[in-house]
């Protein structure tokens, strides 16, 4: 069965400072990879999407992730983040079913 | 808007009373898809539908909820003598049939029971 973990619960980082958020996968075939951002209260919005090809994607708001097979990883990054980024982010892969698995969330956190 | 729209947003019953979600896909959109979301957690898949067919459902989706998807398009959840346990978010995301790896969420129902 496919499963995402997202080790880290709360990040907090300064306004401007770069981002990383991890995102590990276990799915037995090739792996159709998101990440979704939720605001408190709010539905999610799809940030990026990998299925196949380049392994290192852009997204809306200035995001990127890169997939790493032998790692099993689609970590998230930003080089500067701003204070509006604050939000919950998923990772999530679409596999058997037609059906997203999700992370737990990391919440973010900006400091000014 | 042409987004996935959710009806209502919250929601406050009493434990034992029925509740009645609707989702409203985006246009043209033949999958949809109901997810359950608890404090702290992210999304779980509850059932899935194709046109009006209920293609899957999880183990989550206990014999108190239904679903449906009469003419293709809506669809409501139902939840059945509610339990304080069914207190979550309840989202609605739907997906083209060329795009269908894609999902459109909507902004979900709130429900509360008391």
């Amino acid at each position: 069965a496919q499963s995402v973990t997202q080790p880290d619960i709360h990040i907090t980082v300064s306004e401007g400072a770069s981002l990383e958020l991890r995102c590990n996968y276990s799915y037995g075939a090739t792996p159709y990879l998101f990440w979704y951002v939720q605001s408190p209260g709010q539905g999610l919005q799809l940030l990026l999407k990998y299925f196949s090809g380049d392994t290192l994607v852009q997204g809306i708001k200035g995001f990127e992730a890169e997939f790493k097979r032998s790692q099993s990883s689609f970590n998230l990054r930003k080089p500067s983040v701003h204070w509006s980024d604050a939000a919950e982010y998923f990772c999530a892969v679409w596999g058997t079913a037609s059906k997203l698995t999700f992370g737990t969330g990391t919440r973010l956190q900006v400091t000014l | 808007d042409t987004g996935v729209s959710q009806d209502p947003r919250h929601k406050i019953t009493k434990r034992g009373q029925n509740v009645t979600f609707r989702c409203d896909p985006i246009s043209e959109h033949n999958r949809l898809y109901w997810y359950r979301q608890t404090l702290g957690q992210g999304p779980e898949f509850l059932t899935y539908f194709q046109n009006e067919a209920q293609l899957e459902k999880s183990r989550l989706l206990s014999d108190r909820f239904s679903a449906e998807r009469p003419k293709g398009s809506f669809s409501t959840l139902e939840i059945q003598r509610t339990e304080q346990g069914d207190s979550a978010m309840y989202l609605c995301a739907s997906a083209s049939p060329q795009g269908a790896n894609e999902q459109f969420f909507g902004p979900g129902t709130r429900l509360t029971v008391l």
